[in-house]
């Protein structure tokens, strides 16, 4: 059975740096892309980027380009989401998904995590 | 950038209704890479179909996808209580954007 486990909710303050990671069971997870969805407060869905774990290949929608870093580890078949220095309006859902693609921009989501719920506070 | 409009917003109606929703894209989606997810609250989406008009594992025949270019639909033939959601498109032909959603609510 495919699963991906996000890890737990996170309260941040508005400068910090964060890390959150999505661990991924039941497939190969070096021959699929992953990668993040963001879903603020009462919105809608937002792509923000994947990685190809067999090779690290990643892709970011120019919306997060150089807001988020995405990696992955191969031997804990975990990827990653991070930031840097985060802003109140960082404050959000973000999902993990197994991408199925057709090339490294042409892919649909068929497997998410649970979510992880990002506030950022002073 | 593919921009995609999904009317109506909220769609209203009882259980056993048939619900029609549309996706509508700002230029053609090649080779129909458009799938519909599902949302309940509090809750990760669900891939429904993909490629427009196929289903995704586990999905009941309820639901169907049609459409091609920039016009689809996304069927449930029967409302269940369980499918009272929120309902998104997605174009993967240039890029992945999302559309803003339908609710299907209980009228």
């Amino acid at each position: 059975e495919v699963q991906l486990v996000q890890s737990g909710a996170e309260v941040k303050k508005p400068g910090e740096s964060l890390k959150i990671s999505c661990k991924a069971s039941g497939y190969s997870f070096t021959t699929y892309w992953v990668g993040w969805v963001r879903q603020m407060p009462g919105k809608g869905l937002e792509w923000m980027g994947i990685i190809y774990p067999g090779d690290s290949n990643t892709r970011y929608s120019p919306s997060f380009q150089g807001q988020v870093t995405i990696s992955a580890d191969k031997s804990i078949s975990t990827a990653y989401l991070q930031w840097s220095s985060l802003k109140a309006s960082d404050t959000a859902m973000y999902f993990c998904a197994r991408h199925r693609c057709y090339s490294s921009d042409s892919c649909y989501m068929d497997y998410w995590g649970q979510g992880t719920l990002v506030t950022v506070s002073s | 950038e593919i921009v995609l409009t999904q009317s109506p917003g909220t769609l209203s109606l009882s259980p056993g209704e048939r619900a029609t929703l549309s996706c509508r894209a700002s230029q053609s989606v090649s080779s129909s890479y458009l799938a519909w997810y599902q949302q309940k609250p509090g809750q990760a989406p669900r891939l429904l179909m993909y490629g427009a008009s196929s289903r995704a594992t586990g999905i009941p025949d309820r639901f169907s996808g049609s459409g091609s270019g920039t016009d689809f639909t996304l069927t449930i033939s029967r409302l269940e209580p369980e499918d009272f959601a929120i309902y998104f498109c997605q174009q993967y032909g240039s890029s992945l954007t999302f559309g803003p959603g339908t609710k299907v609510d209980i009228k």
